[in-house]
């Protein structure tokens, strides 16, 4: 199975700040990695598929990028909806496989 | 609208096998992969299988020999069936679409999900 490492667990932030989520996969996916928002209580929502393409209603200040096994989101200039946990994902390969999620707080 | 919707129990002893449901619109099963992710509580995002258009299926290793995943097309229903449960499958069972045709793996419709607890 490809193993999904994220980094860091957690992420203090203000609002504006732009800030980075990190995710590396064991192996070469590509660009096979998708990202997602999890708030309390609900269930994910895709962000990114294909490692920087943005999926439809998400705003622009969302980003990712890499390819092969090191991947980045960036969001630029967090605002308050923000703060919540974040999940990478690689559609590389079955087992599908999560990241163990970064937690995004408010400073 | 794209639509997925779980149901089944809330509660299941220890041992007994979990039967959920999930019930789809806006799409057809013959058209679109249909997953099941589940979620214990606090923690991170698991993989468990899917339901393939055509009708085959895949299933994560780690839960194999437990796990059965089928539909009946007519009612637009995906089902998941898992035996022997126990204390640690208690979580939030998620069931999910492709984004679109060809776009595997891509999770972009959820349910709102089912908790199931595990307890006697």
């Amino acid at each position: 199975d490809i193993q999904m490492t994220q980094s860091p667990s957690f992420l203090s932030a203000s609002v504006g700040d732009r800030v980075t989520i990190n995710c590396k996969a064991s192996q070469n996916i590509n660009r096979y990695l998708n990202w997602y928002q999890q708030k309390l209580g609900e269930a994910p929502k895709l962000l990114i598929y294909n490692a920087n393409s943005l999926q439809t209603g998400i705003p622009s200040r969302f980003s990712g990028s890499g390819s092969g096994t090191d991947f980045t989101l960036s969001i630029n200039r967090v605002e308050s909806e923000d703060f919540s946990v974040y999940y990478c994902q690689q559609s590389y390969s079955l087992p599908y496989t999560f990241g163990a999620g970064t937690k995004l707080e408010l400073k | 609208q794209v639509q997925l919707k779980e149901s089944g129990p809330g509660l299941v002893q220890p041992s007994q096998t979990l039967s959920l449901t999930c019930t789809v619109s806006g799409f057809s099963l013959t058209s679109y992969n249909v997953h099941w992710v589940r979620q214990p509580p606090g923690k991170g995002l698991e993989w468990m299988g899917r339901m393939r258009y055509n009708g085959d299926t895949s299933y994560n290793s780690a839960l194999k020999s437990r796990l059965s995943i089928s539909r009946d097309t007519s009612k637009n229903q995906v089902f998941l069936k898992m035996n022997s449960l126990q204390t640690d499958d208690t979580g939030t069972y998620y069931c999910t679409r492709d984004r679109n045709y060809g776009s595997y793996g891509t999770f972009a419709y959820w349910g709102q999900g089912t908790l199931v607890t595990v307890s006697s």
